[in-house]
């Protein structure tokens, strides 16, 4: 299995503040055929299920705004937030989706410091 | 509007059975794959089943913590997709979300039901 590895676990950081979170897969998610890689992250807000903000790495998800991006190939990936707004605290979840089973990582808990 | 609403969990003993359903709208069912993907309290999330659409054989896949005991199925006349969950163990006490994924590529969730809570405990 694709193991997911996230850092931080936890996040403090200011309104207006960049954001960013890191995920490592334990082997690479990219498929070199279609210079694709399969992965994803999400944001889930307190008693929501999760929300789809980025896939294939790096594409946003219709309505999702732009301060969200993210970035990186391989086994190596970025979620940035350009600049934190109240309505961003929430847990973030990477997930591998080159092979089953799919897996996420732990988890991101973002906050307003 | 997509919406895809669970229904069928709550408290089981371990050992029994319980089967979920996930009633789906707003889209066509039958083009789309479908997926279960649950929460234990407080944790992170765990994708345990998936089913193809029939124009992709239909087929399934599971994770290996329920392979054997949980059974996904569809019936795309009624817009309907299930979870038969046998031998139900006290780690799988979870919310189970069922969920869509994007015409875009496999296992990308680009909808998530609110859930549904199943408690396994004696």
């Amino acid at each position: 299995d694709i193991v997911m590895t996230q850092s931080p676990d936890s996040l403090a950081v200011s309104l207006g503040e960049r954001a960013t979170i890191n995920c490592k897969s334990s082997q690479s998610v990219l498929y070199s055929a279609l210079n694709k890689n399969y992965f994803a992250w999400y944001q889930q807000k307190p008693g929501q299920p999760p929300k789809l903000l980025i896939y294939w790495a790096s594409t946003r998800e219709s309505g999702v705004p732009d301060r969200f991006s993210g970035s990186g190939s391989g086994t190596d990936f970025t979620l940035t937030i350009s600049s934190l707004q109240a309505e961003d605290v929430a847990v973030y979840f990477c997930q591998q989706y080159y092979n089953t089973p799919i897996t996420f990582g732990q988890g991101t808990r973002l906050e307003i410091k | 509007e997509v919406q895809l609403v669970e229904s069928g969990g709550g408290l089981v003993q371990p050992g029994r059975s319980l089967r979920l359903s996930c009633t789906a709208s707003g889209f066509t069912f039958g083009d789309y794959s479908m997926s279960w993907v649950r929460q234990a309290p407080g944790k992170g999330l765990e994708w345990i089943s998936f089913i193809r659409s029939k124009a992709y054989g239909g087929t399934a896949e599971y994770a290996a913590s329920v392979k054997g005991r949980f059974r996904i199925s569809r019936d795309d006349s009624n817009s309907i997709a299930y979870l038969h969950m046998n031998s139900l163990k006290t780690d799988d006490t979870a919310v189970y979300y069922c969920t869509r994924d994007a015409s875009y590529g496999d296992f990308i969730i680009d909808y998530w039901g609110q859930g549904t809570l199943v408690t396994v405990s004696s």
